[in-house]
């Protein structure tokens, strides 16, 4: 069974910093493209990120909102990606969840980060 | 970058009956790369289908997808109560970028 878990989330200061983890099982992690999707309270689904597998080159993409201020990195030996936040304002708070692949076929349970002073 | 806009925004039906929701894209999604994800309160995106009509693992058939170049459609023939969710559709091959269309809620009639 497929399984995503993160972690890592919670309150931070505008201008802080916050990594989140996302380990996952149950599928071989070191082929998976990782992606990063958030979603605001109240709001809709916001794609931020992804990871490629290393097979397919190991490269990053980002969504314009979080440019320059995310960074993706991932270790296959833990199965685990993580996200690296910097700089962050009070606009991304949201539940940030992992999901697979290429289209999003499996996803976390997410976790919540909240930028507030 | 590619922006989708679903709609209706909201859609209220009885248990029994088809759903039709639809996505817009502002540009040609490449290959059809457009999936459609459901989202219950308080949990996590499911993938439904992908390549706009595959469904994915574990999905029923009442679920099916349609469409191709800027128009998409997901129809649920028969609605059951649990089916009463948010659906968004996203397109994951034009670009690096992946967007999502802002959701259409399904609720109870």
């Amino acid at each position: 069974e497929v399984q995503l878990v993160e972690s890592g989330g919670g309150l931070v200061k505008p201008g802080g910093s916050l990594r989140l983890s996302c380990e996952g099982s149950g599928f071989t992690f070191s082929n998976a493209w990782m992606n990063w999707v958030r979603q605001a309270p109240g709001k809709g689904l916001e794609w931020i990120g992804r990871i490629k597998s290393k097979p397919d080159g190991g490269t990053t993409d980002y969504a314009a909102p979080v440019k320059g201020r995310f960074t993706i990195s991932r270790d296959d030996s833990k199965n685990t990606v993580w996200l690296q936040m910097n700089s962050l304002k009070t606009d991304d708070t949201a539940v940030y969840y992992c999901a697979t692949g290429w289209f999003l076929d499996y996803w976390g349970q997410g976790t919540l980060v909240t930028v507030s002073s | 970058e590619i922006v989708l806009t679903q709609s209706p925004g909201t859609l209220s039906l009885f248990p029994g009956e088809r759903a039709t929701l639809s996505c817009r894209a502002s540009q040609s999604v490449g290959s059809n790369y457009l999936a459609w994800y459901q989202q219950k309160p308080g949990q996590a995106p499911r993938l439904l289908i992908y390549g706009a009509s595959s469904r994915a693992t574990g999905i029923p058939d009442r679920f099916s997808g349609s469409g191709s170049g800027t128009d998409f459609t997901l129809t649920i023939s028969r609605l059951e109560p649990e089916d009463f969710a948010v659906y968004y559709c996203q397109q994951y091959g034009t670009s690096p970028m992946y967007t999502f269309g802002q959701g259409t809620k399904l609720g109870i009639k």
